[in-house]
């Protein structure tokens, strides 16, 4: 079945360091695209790649970078910087073209331990 | 800057019941809005996409309408079940290159009760 796939389902970061969080689709979408959501808030957007090797700051990029060597893989990786990282996040997809729908994983819940 | 924004907040209804879920946003240039269907601890699901150019889409029980030039959507669902239980998000698309940047609400969060 073609999806996109988030791993891990849950993940704790320790103080200090840096962890990264999986997202790979089998729906041969040109766009890919990283949200946050905190509770009780709208999903806000961190990152977002239109094709392979570029990529665009979001409305929150702030201590997250991304990659994009692969058309099926969107890496996200929060860094020490993020002083807040705990919520949960969803990555996404999309065709090319901006009437195109998006399509979401059932995203990764990060703690602080 | 674009802001969306969905009323009721919460809402909690007997089964078999018509409800409608609205949803605002401040700039009339967009180029499609969706509403997602979000259970707890889950991804977001699309339900339907309407376009700039339309005025409605309907799935099943589902129906949106747009009104792009007041800035307002409502999903109205039929006959509601137990089922339907969940958050409800709406979120509009600017386009941006060949991606589209969306803004969401902060969700209708849904309880159909028996």
């Amino acid at each position: 079945d073609g999806g996109i796939t988030q791993s891990p389902k849950y993940l704790f970061r320790k103080e200090g360091q840096n962890v990264t969080l999986s997202c790979e689709q089998n729906l041969n979408h040109d766009a890919m695209y990283w949200y946050r959501q905190d509770p009780g808030q709208g999903l806000r957007l961190i990152y977002y790649s239109q094709i392979v090797n570029d990529f665009q700051k979001g409305d929150i990029a702030e201590g997250y970078s991304v990659s994009r060597e692969k058309k099926e893989s969107f890496p996200l990786t929060v860094t020490s910087a993020q002083k807040n990282p705990t919520a949960f996040y969803l990555c996404a997809s999309s065709t090319s073209g901006s009437y195109q729908p998006q399509h979401f994983g059932d995203g990764t819940r990060l703690s602080i331990l | 800057k674009q802001e969306v924004t969905q009323i009721p907040a919460a809402l909690s209804v007997p089964e078999g019941e018509n409800l409608v879920l609205n949803c605002s946003f401040t700039d009339s240039a967009i180029y499609n809005l969706q509403w997602f269907r979000q259970d707890p601890g889950k991804g977001l699901t699309s339900l339907l996409l309407i376009q700039s150019s339309q005025r409605e889409q309907t799935s099943g029980r589902l129906n949106a309408s747009l009104d792009k030039s007041s800035g307002r959507s409502t999903l109205y669902i039929a006959a509601s079940q137990p089922g339907d239980s969940a958050t409800y998000l709406c979120a509009v698309s600017v386009a941006t290159g060949t991606a589209s940047k969306l803004t969401f609400g902060t969700g209708t969060r849904l309880q159909v009760t028996l």
